[in-house]
């Protein structure tokens, strides 16, 4: 079982729907959770980070982490075209510095 | 400055050649990262600095080899490279190793070995 695993995709929404994203991990004792967006071609950009159970929101993204079931998930409300790029889920281990990333899901946003 | 900058943005080299990757960051970050992208996977972490003092090294061959000359700088010296290290290679900063915040990616160095 891979550490972190998110949806294999490609992801592919109508602009203006909720796109949602959906990462699970393996390690239960996992504190900080993180969601960098990568655009094709350039550096991957964090955008939001959870380390408490519930909801965080920050304009059109909210993350949404469930200790219990081990599962953090992305929505991007009122997706846009600007928002088609790869998601990667991060996660820090119990007393790890380094996170560790998903594979990656792909949204498209048709215009 | 809330940038981490990489110089060169793209690098040929030979198999034969030394050369030289550099990161740089003046957001007093205290953890800087070096991490290698192949297309289509997601970053894979090579080396990690904390307060100077290497403290993670992910079994890298020892053709790759890092060095944080101090707080704000990072290099990654290269030798003896093998075509299958072409890849993008990606510096990262975080305020401290461990902490919650995340990390602020360079825009990145894409390499070709040839």
């Amino acid at each position: 079982q891979k550490e972190v695993e998110q949806n294999s995709g490609p992801l592919s929404v109508p602009e203006g729907a909720i796109a949602s994203l959906n990462c699970t991990y393996s390690d239960r004792g996992s504190q900080s959770f993180f969601w960098y967006r990568q655009y094709s071609g350039k550096s991957p950009e964090l955008i939001m980070f959870i380390y408490s159970n519930g909801d965080k929101e920050d304009g059109r993204f909210t993350a949404q982490l469930n200790k219990a079931s081990q599962y953090v998930s992305l929505l991007i409300r009122d997706s846009q075209p600007s928002d088609s790029a790869t998601y990667l889920c991060a996660v820090r281990q119990t007393n790890a510095g380094k996170s560790t990333f998903g594979d990656g899901t792909t949204l498209t946003v048709k215009p | 400055d809330t940038e981490v900058t990489q110089t060169p943005k793209h690098l040929v080299m030979g198999m034969t050649n030394k050369k030289s990757l550099k990161c740089e960051q003046h957001m007093g970050h205290r953890a800087m990262y070096w991490y290698k992208q192949k297309a289509k996977k997601p970053p894979e972490l090579m080396f990690v600095y904390s307060y100077e003092k290497l403290s993670i090294n992910e079994s890298v061959p020892s053709r790759f080899s890092p060095e944080c000359p101090n707080s704000s700088l990072l290099n990654l010296h290269l030798h003896a490279l093998q075509p299958e290290d072409s890849a993008l290679y990606l510096c990262a900063s975080s305020p401290a190793f461990g902490r919650e915040d995340g990390y602020t990616f360079g825009s990145g160095t894409r390499l070709t070995v040839v």
